[in-house]
């Protein structure tokens, strides 16, 4: 069976700190991989996705960056964060295109 | 554009009776509609889902249709229960699936 991991669960971090959030697949093989962005009781983002290795098309960039250095890794990354970068980051994978997306269980960010 | 409009934003019914949820979409590509439920502090769920070569799809109380010439989906649960109260949202999508707003479906007891 597929599974998902998403690191960490909670971050609270300074305005301007770097951040990096982390997400694997594990039981798939060249899954597509997503990274989605949610305000609270908001709508659901694409931010990000990724169909294979070292290929990563940006959706919505928001002054973040992704990428995909392992088939089974998807990392969101930033220099400098900012407030509005609250939320709560979603990763997600795909076996096909235009198919049912299953999503980890998130990382609540907190930026303060 | 790729846009899913998702309404109402807001829904607060009895329990017992039926809740309906409407969505509407830009891309004719589109050829995936999935539900998902998200519960507080949790991830989304998918609870059900149709493709474009079908009309209706019932799972136990849900209920999809599509209008594909229209370009809008529905979901209608039947017989709410407090248990279904959390957010729902619609996606349409070709490659990979373009979220609505959100729904907040709330059954009082």
């Amino acid at each position: 069976a597929q599974t998902i991991h998403q690191w960490p669960v909670a971050e609270i971090k300074a305005v301007g700190s770097p951040l990096s959030l982390g997400c694997t697949i594990k039981g798939k093989s060249s899954p597509n991989l997503y990274w989605y962005w949610q305000a609270t009781g908001g709508t659901l983002q694409q931010l990000f996705y990724s169909i294979t290795v070292g290929q990563v098309e940006s959706v919505v960039q928001l002054n973040l960056s992704a990428s995909r250095p392992k088939d089974d890794q998807f990392i969101l990354s930033t220099e400098k964060l900012l407030l509005s970068h609250s939320g709560f980051y979603l990763c997600a994978w795909s076996p096909d295109r235009g198919g049912e997306v299953f999503f980890g269980k998130g990382t609540r960010l907190t930026v303060v | 554009g790729e846009q899913v409009e998702q309404l109402p934003s807001i829904l607060r019914v009895q329990e017992g009776s039926s809740a309906s949820i409407n969505c509407s979409y830009e891309d004719s590509a589109s050829n995936y509609f999935p539900w998902y439920k998200q519960e507080p502090g949790e991830n989304p769920k998918l609870i059900i889902d149709i493709r474009s070569n079908m009309e209706r799809k019932q799972i136990q109380e849900l209920i999809v249709l599509l209008d594909k010439k229209a370009k809008r989906f529905s979901l209608h649960i039947t017989d709410t229960q407090p248990g279904d109260s959390a957010m729902y949202f619609c996606a349409a999508s070709d490659n990979a699936p373009r979220f609505g707003a959100g729904t907040k479906l709330s059954v009082k007891p």
